[in-house]
């Protein structure tokens, strides 16, 4: 059984702070990772990919994998208000188009 | 302009009755995925398609139907057979060169029961 853990929250954060969204995935075999922002009512967006160990950087945020502790998570860095969302992590397994497997997600609040 | 689109945007089923929801692309993406999300709750794979004429099931498959008669195209039927179908419904697509692992969401469906 896949199965990926986040820590529903809600995570608040003051404006202009780095906010930390964590992880963790049970099965060891996967190889893809991603960070989707989902606001209330609306589909989830991609914000972030990362497929190698260490630090992925793209603008405000960064990804961080640890592949050997079974660990992803996501930084962003001078938090605004329009941050706050649902943050569902997400990992693919083996290489064909067979779907992702999807965490509850972090309710982020950014305070202003 | 190119991207995902789903219809409608609300739906209303009553009891016994089936439902199809439509989701078109223009991305030229190879692979469509329909997902459930529940409230404070992670997506759910339904059903995931990868080429024409050919699609797989996911993880709650039951009581749900699909076709993939054109690229373009992935409707999903809601059956009577489905006992609590009250969700948010999306639809997502990649493909080969952007890795089939990188998905695309459309605006969603919301479904309720009458």
């Amino acid at each position: 059984q896949k199965e990926v853990e986040q820590n529903s929250g809600p995570l608040s954060v003051p404006e202009g702070a780095i906010a930390s969204l964590n992880c963790t995935y049970s099965d060891r075999g996967s190889q893809s990772f991603f960070w989707y922002r989902q606001y209330s009512g609306k589909s989830p967006e991609l914000i972030m990919s990362i497929y190698s160990n260490g630090d992925k950087e793209d603008g405000r945020f960064t990804a961080q994998l640890n592949k050997a502790s079974q660990y992803v998570s996501l930084l962003i860095r001078d938090s605004q208000p329009s941050d706050s969302a649902t943050y569902l992590c997400a990992f693919h397994s083996g290489g064909g188009a067979d779907g992702l497997t999807f965490g509850k997600g972090t309710h982020l609040i950014i305070q202003p | 302009d190119g991207g995902i689109t789903q219809s409608p945007k609300y739906l209303f089923r009553k009891e016994g009755q089936n439902v199809t929801l439509s989701c078109e692309q223009n991305l030229n993406h190879d692979a469509m995925y329909w997902y459930r999300q529940d409230p404070g709750q992670g997506l759910r794979l339904i059903y995931y398609s990868q080429i024409v004429n050919d699609f797989q099931k996911g993880d709650i498959a039951e009581g749900y139907s699909v076709s993939r008669e054109k690229k373009e195209s992935f409707p999903l039927t809601v059956t009577s057979a489905q006992k609590n179908p009250t969700a948010f419904y999306l639809c997502a697509s990649s493909d080969l060169l952007g890795g089939w692992e990188t998905q695309y969401f459309g605006p969603g469906t919301r479904l309720l029961v009458l």
